[in-house]
C-alpha cells in the first residue's frame, strides 16, 4: 500500500534562514515523487521531482530534496527563506504502475517571519 | 496556469441541485483528472480520464459523474449537491507515457453548497 505522510503541518521561520519541510512516504513499488507548491487562491505549481536519475533533486527558487530509500523519506529545504515561499506545500508519490494511484500528503504550511 | 481552465472560479449552489464544473487545456495532454481539496486532508482523486474513451473512478467518486467531450474537455458533476461536497476543486493534465509526468493544474474552483 502507498502512503505519504507529511510530519508538519505548519512551519514558521524567519525570513532569510533555512527551511526544511518533512515528507516520509510508503510505496511497495520505486515510486516516483514530487513536491508542489500552492500559493493562496492559485493552484498547484511543480517545485520539483524525483525520478531515480539523481537521489538530490534541484527545483525551482532555491528549493531542493534528497531522496533517501533506507529513510523512506523525500524533505523538501531551501538555505535561506523568502517572504514569497509562504505557501501550502504538498509531497505526493506516484507508484511506478499507475497514475491512479497518486497520493497527496496533507500538506505543511509554510510562514515566513520578516 | 493558464493553460488549464477551470469555470466557475466560484459557485454557491444549494443542496439538491444539479451542478457542472468544466475543465479545458490547451496542453494537448491526454490525460486529464479531477480532485477535491479539503482542509487538512491534500487533494483527493475524484476521476481521471487517459483519453477520450477512457473514465476511471478515483479514490472518492460517489456523488459525482464525468464526461470527456474531448481531448481539451474534462466536465465534473453534482447530480444532486450537498453540503459535505463543499471544497475547492481542481482539474488537472499529464502527458501519456511515463509516470514521471508531471501534473499541472488548474486555478480551482471553490464550491460552496448550502
Amino acid at each position: 500500500a502507498q502512503s505519504v505522510t507529511q510530519l508538519d503541518s505548519h512551519v514558521s521561520v524567519s525570513e532569510g534562514t533555512p527551511v526544511l519541510l518533512r515528507c516520509n512516504y510508503s510505496s511497495s513499488y520505486s515510486p516516483s515523487l514530487f513536491w508542489y507548491v500552492q500559493h493562496p487562491n492559485k493552484g498547484l505549481q511543480l517545485l520539483l521531482k524525483y525520478t531515480s536519475a539523481a537521489t538530490l533533486v534541484k527545483g525551482i527558487n532555491g528549493f531542493e530534496a534528497e531522496f533517501k530509500k533506507s529513510e523512506t523519506s523525500f524533505h523538501l529545504t531551501k538555505p535561506s527563506a523568502h517572504m514569497s515561499d509562504a505557501a501550502e506545500y504538498f509531497c505526493v508519490v506516484m507508484p511506478y504502475s499507475s497514475a491512479s494511484k497518486i497520493i497527496f500528503g496533507s500538506g505543511t504550511r509554510l510562514s515566513i517571519r520578516p | 496556469d493558464a493553460d488549464v481552465t477551470q469555470t466557475p472560479r466560484n459557485r454557491i449552489t444549494k443542496t439538491g441541485k444539479r451542478i457542472m464544473l468544466e475543465c479545458s487545456q490547451t496542453k494537448g495532454h491526454d490525460r486529464m483528472y479531477w480532485y477535491r481539496q479539503d482542509p487538512g486532508l491534500g487533494l483527493r482523486l475524484i476521476y481521471y480520464s487517459f483519453d477520450v474513451k477512457d473514465i476511471n473512478k478515483g479514490e472518492i467518486s460517489d456523488g459525482y459523474s464525468v464526461s470527456r467531450q474531448a481531448q481539451a474537455k474534462f466536465s465534473l458533476s453534482l447530480e444532486s449537491a450537498i453540503p459535505n461536497q463543499t471544497a475547492l476543486y481542481f482539474c488537472a493534465t499529464s502527458a501519456r507515457g511515463s509516470s514521471y509526468n508531471e501534473q499541472f493544474f488548474g486555478p480551482g474552483t471553490r464550491l460552496t453548497v448550502l
